[in-house]
C-alpha cells in the first residue's frame, strides 16, 4: 500500500520568496510519485512527476522537485514565488497498480 | 498531455432525484478510469476504480448502490449519484489512467438541494 503525508496544511510567503512544499510517501514498492495544482472550482493540473528516471524532477512554472530515497521525501520548491502560484497543492504517490494515493493538499498562500 | 473532460461541470438538483456525470478521455483510450470525491478544503478520496468492460471496484464505505458506475466504451465512464440527498453535494473528479499516470477531469460540482 502506498501513501503520503504533506507537512504543513497551509504555507505563506512573501513574493520573490523561495517556495517550500514537504511530501513523504510510504510505499511497499518503488514508487511513481507526483505533485498536483488545484485552483478553486477546478480540477488538478500535473506540475511533475517522477517515474525513476532521474531524481532532480522539473515541472511547469519554474517548480522542480528532488526525489530521496533515504529520506523517502518528495519535497515541491520554487525558487521565487509569484502571486499567481496561490493554490492548493497535492502530493500523490502510486504504485504498481497505479492506485493513485493524495496528500492532505497543502494552501500556498503569497502576500505581495 | 491526454485531455479528460467532465459533464456536467455542475448540477443542483432536488433531494431524491438521480444525477449522471460522465468522464470521457478525448484523445486516448483508457481501460481504467478512477472517481474521486471532493469535499472544500479537502483532498481527493477515491471512490472507485472503473475498469472497461467489467465491474467497478468500490473503496471500502462508498456504497455501490448509491454511485452507479458504467465504464461501457474504452474512452468513457459514467457516475451516477442515486436518489441523492445533501449530504452527496460535493466535487466529483474523474481520472483516466495513462500508464503510469493519471490525467484528470476538470471535475462537476454537484448540489443537492
Amino acid at each position: 500500500a502506498q501513501s503520503v503525508t504533506q507537512l504543513g496544511s497551509h504555507v505563506s510567503v512573501s513574493e520573490g520568496a523561495l517556495v517550500l512544499l514537504r511530501c513523504n510517501y510510504s510505499s511497499s514498492v518503488p514508487p511513481y510519485l507526483f505533485w498536483y495544482v488545484q485552483y478553486p472550482n477546478q480540477g488538478l493540473q500535473l506540475l511533475l512527476k517522477y517515474t525513476s528516471a532521474a531524481t532532480l524532477v522539473k515541472g511547469i512554472n519554474g517548480f522542480e522537485a528532488e526525489f530521496k530515497k533515504s529520506e523517502t521525501s518528495f519535497h515541491l520548491t520554487k525558487p521565487s514565488a509569484h502571486m499567481s502560484d496561490a493554490a492548493e497543492y497535492f502530493c500523490a504517490v502510486s504504485g504498481n497498480n497505479n492506485d493513485m494515493r493524495f496528500g492532505a493538499g497543502t494552501r500556498l498562500t503569497v502576500k505581495p | 498531455g491526454a485531455v479528460v473532460s467532465q459533464h456536467p461541470s455542475w448540477v443542483i438538483c432536488k433531494s431524491g432525484t438521480s444525477v449522471k456525470i460522465e468522464c470521457r478521455s478525448l484523445d486516448f483510450q483508457a481501460t481504467t478510469m478512477f472517481w474521486y470525491r471532493q469535499f472544500p478544503k479537502q483532498s481527493l478520496m477515491l471512490m472507485a476504480t472503473s475498469n472497461e468492460g467489467s465491474k467497478a471496484t468500490y473503496e471500502q464505505g462508498v456504497e455501490k448502490d448509491k454511485f452507479l458506475i458504467n465504464h461501457a466504451s474504452l474512452t468513457l465512464s459514467t457516475l451516477t449519484v442515486t436518489s441523492a440527498h445533501p449530504e452527496d453535494s460535493s466535487f466529483y473528479i474523474c481520472s483516466a489512467r495513462d500508464v503510469p499516470e493519471q490525467f484528470f477531469g476538470p471535475g462537476t460540482r454537484l448540489t443537492v438541494l
